[in-house]
């Protein structure tokens, strides 16, 4: 059983570029989350995908952008990036009815020069 | 708002020291609690959790227990490995409704010396 998968692993960017990043969750499950960890730092809430909705959202801007498909994976979108964005950005999956578990991907290292 | 408040790392020991990482939390009612570990280079691993007060969490050699009086969540482990190197977060999740998110401490990084 495959767990949760991202791509790209590494990503490169200059400043002004859009990113697409996506994430497919571990079988099963419905919900997607994403988080953004600054190097040296905890990983901070994005927002949450379910049922093709955003449930709810960190204190991001409107830069990030996000989208879960009918098949549960998901795509997040940063607009206008900036150097402060460099980031591991991961995804987390939970199975139905239980959000307070969550399952992380491996991460997608975002380098904006 | 809530909040996790970890002990600043980093924490080097060596091989076979017990270990202790102070947690502490502020949470409105009672959230569920998580230690993930995450290795270098790699994403999140669910070390533990526990989701009411006086739970035990435990796996590999680690325990931490949910203590609702002093709000906290220490990890220990009574005989580190050099495996063990790794930094450790701490975690909650709320359990107001439509509350979904976690809301991670800054981490602390354990290095052990053989």
């Amino acid at each position: 059983d495959a767990g949760v998968t991202q791509s790209p692993t590494h990503l490169i960017k200059t400043r002004g570029q859009q990113v697409t990043l996506r994430c497919s969750p571990k079988s099963g499950h419905d919900t997607v989350s994403w988080y953004q960890q600054a190097l040296g730092q905890g990983p901070q809430f994005i927002f949450q995908y379910y049922e093709e909705e955003e449930r709810q959202r960190g204190n991001f801007p409107d830069r990030f952008s996000g989208h879960q498909f009918p098949n549960y994976s998901s795509e997040l979108n940063v607009n206008a990036l900036l150097l402060g964005d460099s980031a591991l950005y991961l995804c987390a999956s939970s199975p139905p009815g239980q959000g307070f578990e969550q399952f992380f991907g491996p991460g997608t290292r975002l380098t904006v020069l | 708002g809530d909040s996790v408040t970890q002990m600043e790392g980093p924490v080097t020991l060596s091989e076979e020291a017990f270990l202790t990482i102070n947690c502490t939390y502020t949470a409105t009612g009672y959230p569920s609690l998580f230690w993930y570990v995450q290795y270098p280079g790699e994403g999140l691993q669910l070390l533990l959790k526990a989701t009411k007060a006086d739970d035990k969490g435990s796996n590999k050699g680690f325990e931490a227990t949910y203590r609702k009086e002093t709000t906290s969540f220490h990890l220990e482990k009574g005989s580190v490995q050099v495996s063990d190197s790794a930094v450790y977060f701490c975690a909650l999740a709320p359990r107001t409704s439509g509350t979904y998110k976690y809301i991670f401490g800054t981490g602390t990084r354990l290095k052990v010396l053989a």
